[in-house]
Formats: C-alpha cells, sequence, structure tokens
C-alpha cells in the first residue's frame, strides 16, 4: 500500500498522560499536513511541513502540542497533558510541493481522552 | 479569512435519484474550492476541485460541481446515486496560494434502497 498511514488507528488514554501519533506520507510527497477532527465537525487545519520545516501552525495548536518531521520523511504529533478536549480524530495529509497539488489523506488517529 | 458553509447536516435520498449538496463560502478573491468524500474508516477523497476556468468542473465517481461565483456558491451534483455513495461530504476554501484548506461542516449523505 502507497497511500498514507498513521499508527496508531485508536488510542486511549488518561487525562493528563502524553500521547504521541505518527504519519508516514507517500513516498515522494514533501509536504505534510496534520489536522484535527471533532464530531459532525469538518477537519481543522493545524501545521503543515515543506520536507523537515515547519511552517505555518495555527492558534488551534496550543504550548501542549507539538509536531515533528526529522527528516522530511514521517511525522509525529504529540499532545502533552492530554485533556478532554483533546479527544478528537487526528487527521495527516501529505502532497507534492509542486503547484497546486492534491492532498491525500490518511485514515487517521482516534484519540479517546477519559 | 475565508469560510464554508454546508447548510444541510443530514441529506437523504433513494437508490437512482439525483442529488444536489450545497456549499457556501466566504472570500473576497476568487477561491480555489474542493469536494472531499470521507466514508467510515477511510480518509478523506478527494472529489474534485476548481481553480479556474470553466465553472462546472467534472470529478470522479460520476460527481460534478459548479462554481457560482454571484451566488458564493459550489455545490456538488450527481445525477444517479449509487448506495455506494453513502457517506460524508465536505466542502472546502482556500485561500490562493496557501496550501491550506478551510473544510466546512459536512453533510452526511443516507442513500435509501
Amino acid at each position: 500500500d502507497t497511500g498514507v498511514s498513521q499508527d496508531p488507528r485508536h488510542k486511549i488514554t488518561k487525562r493528563g498522560q502524553n500521547v504521541t501519533f505518527r504519519c508516514d506520507p507517500i513516498s515522494e510527497h514533501n509536504r505534510l499536513y496534520w489536522y484535527r477532527q471533532t464530531l459532525g465537525q469538518g477537519p481543522e487545519f493545524l501545521t503543515y511541513f515543506q520536507n523537515e520545516a515547519q511552517l505555518e501552525k495555527s492558534r488551534l495548536l496550543s504550548d501542549r502540542f507539538s509536531a515533528e518531521r526529522p527528516k522530511g520523511s514521517f511525522s509525529t504529533l504529540e499532545i502533552q497533558r492530554t485533556e478532554q478536549g483533546d479527544s478528537a480524530m487526528y487527521l495527516c495529509a501529505s502532497s507534492l510541493d509542486r503547484g497546486r497539488n492534491e492532498q491525500f489523506f490518511g485514515p487517521g488517529t482516534r484519540l479517546t481522552v477519559l | 479569512a475565508q469560510s464554508v458553509t454546508q447548510p444541510d447536516i443530514h441529506i437523504t435520498v433513494s437508490e437512482g435519484a439525483s442529488l444536489e449538496l450545497r456549499c457556501n463560502y466566504s472570500y473576497g478573491a476568487t477561491p480555489y474550492l474542493f469536494w472531499y468524500v470521507q466514508s467510515p474508516g477511510q480518509g478523506l477523497q478527494l472529489l474534485l476541485k476548481y481553480f479556474s476556468g470553466d465553472t462546472l468542473v467534472q470529478g470522479i465517481k460520476g460527481f460534478e460541481a459548479e462554481f457560482k461565483r454571484s451566488q458564493s456558491s459550489f455545490n456538488l451534483r450527481k445525477p444517479s446515486v449509487h448506495w455506494s455513495d453513502a457517506a460524508e461530504y465536505f466542502c472546502a476554501v482556500e485561500r490562493g496560494g496557501s496550501y491550506i484548506p478551510t473544510f466546512g461542516r459536512g453533510t452526511s449523505l443516507i442513500v435509501h434502497p
């Protein structure tokens, strides 16, 4: 399968714990995006990378959230001291850095904070 | 800032009937517009996009959409719905060159046999 993959698909954690999600983009794609989707809403942009550089971050990305893409390939999204309001689907997408290219989305990681 | 309104939370149609999903956007200049579909357990898939040119855009799976600047709309249509079209549909608008879409809240399509 050469699509965008995300791991884990589901994560249940207790409030206050740290969690980390991984995204593996399509191999030749140098743009990588993170979104958050809550029930009944569309995806909301969190941040994006071009290669290893984090170029833009949403105001939604509080200090407890950090994203990395150390070698310009896979990316991680870490949430520290999770809160119940962090419960959501976290989506990753990737695209080519060439003109107006389509973003390809992964299946998402569903986070439940108890 | 740009925004998207999808006024219908749920739409129910019979298989074989025609479909129109509404999308209105707010953006000062000519936007880039998209429709995505999300099936349970699947990632979002791009159905079609509009950047410029012909205002009637053809997409995958038999879908089309029409950009109407005067109405700030980009409605999605399909002449004959199949049961497999049941899914969540999202309209999105992108400020030109930003590469960051703003999504609507989605419309859930239910298809009756």
